[in-house]
């Protein structure tokens, strides 16, 4: 069975400091890994993916086999960060069916 | 460009009735998931349809059921309604079912039974 676990419920940091959003999984196969991102008010929407491997508003994520984690790292956190984060993962016997982790509000403080 | 919608926005039902949900997808996708978010948790995936035709299904009881329309918009169902069933219910589109494509979410149906 294929689980994410973001360890995490809050995340509070100040602004300029560096932010790191754990995510850790289990899957059998090779998947893929995502970050959805739902800003205050707005509708959930992908922040970035593994198979990009391009850095969206400052944060990336390493997809480390070894130890099956996606962490989303950003250097120097900014307000406009805030929100709520969920690492999620699809497989490669599942298509694009979602497994999504239990999301980690990140606030960032002034 | 339409994103995806959900329709309606909020309902209120009671334990043991019938609720359908509706979601259009994005112009040009074909498929289109479900997931149910229970409050404080992450989103869970119910069913995917590609084509009109089911292509997946989560843990989720027969009684979630599931239709998608030649223009690829789509219905949720729920039969037999239980308090747990109070969630906030999202559709997702995408171009397809390839793995390591975006999901693009509508704003959610809360549900709300008692």
């Amino acid at each position: 069975a294929q689980r994410v676990t973001q360890p995490e419920k809050l995340l509070s940091v100040f602004k300029g400091a560096p932010v790191e959003l754990k995510c850790n999984y289990s899957y059998s196969g090779s998947p893929e890994l995502f970050w959805y991102v739902q800003y205050s008010r707005q509708r959930l929407q992908l922040l970035l993916r593994h198979i990009s491997r391009e850095s969206i508003k400052g944060f990336t994520a390493d997809l480390n086999k070894g130890e099956t984690s996606f962490h989303l790292k950003k250097p120097f956190a900014q307000e406009e960060d805030s929100a709520m984060y969920y690492c999620a993962l699809s497989g490669s016997n599942a298509g694009n069916m979602l497994t999504f982790g239990g999301g980690t509000r990140l606030m960032v403080k002034p | 460009e339409t994103g995806v919608t959900q329709s309606p926005t909020h309902l209120i039902k009671t334990r043991g009735q019938q609720v359908t949900l509706r979601c259009s997808s994005q112009s040009g996708h074909n498929t289109v998931s479900w997931y149910q978010q229970a409050l404080g948790q992450g989103p869970q995936f119910i069913f995917q349809y590609y084509r009109e035709e089911e292509n997946g299904r989560g843990n989720f009881p027969p009684r979630f059921s599931g239709l998608q329309f030649p223009n690829y918009s789509s219905e949720l169902n729920v039969n037999a309604l239980e308090l747990d069933d109070s969630a906030l219910y999202l559709c997702a589109s995408s171009r397809t079912v390839e793995m390591n494509t975006e999901a693009f979410f509508g704003q959610g149906t809360r549900l709300t039974v008692v």
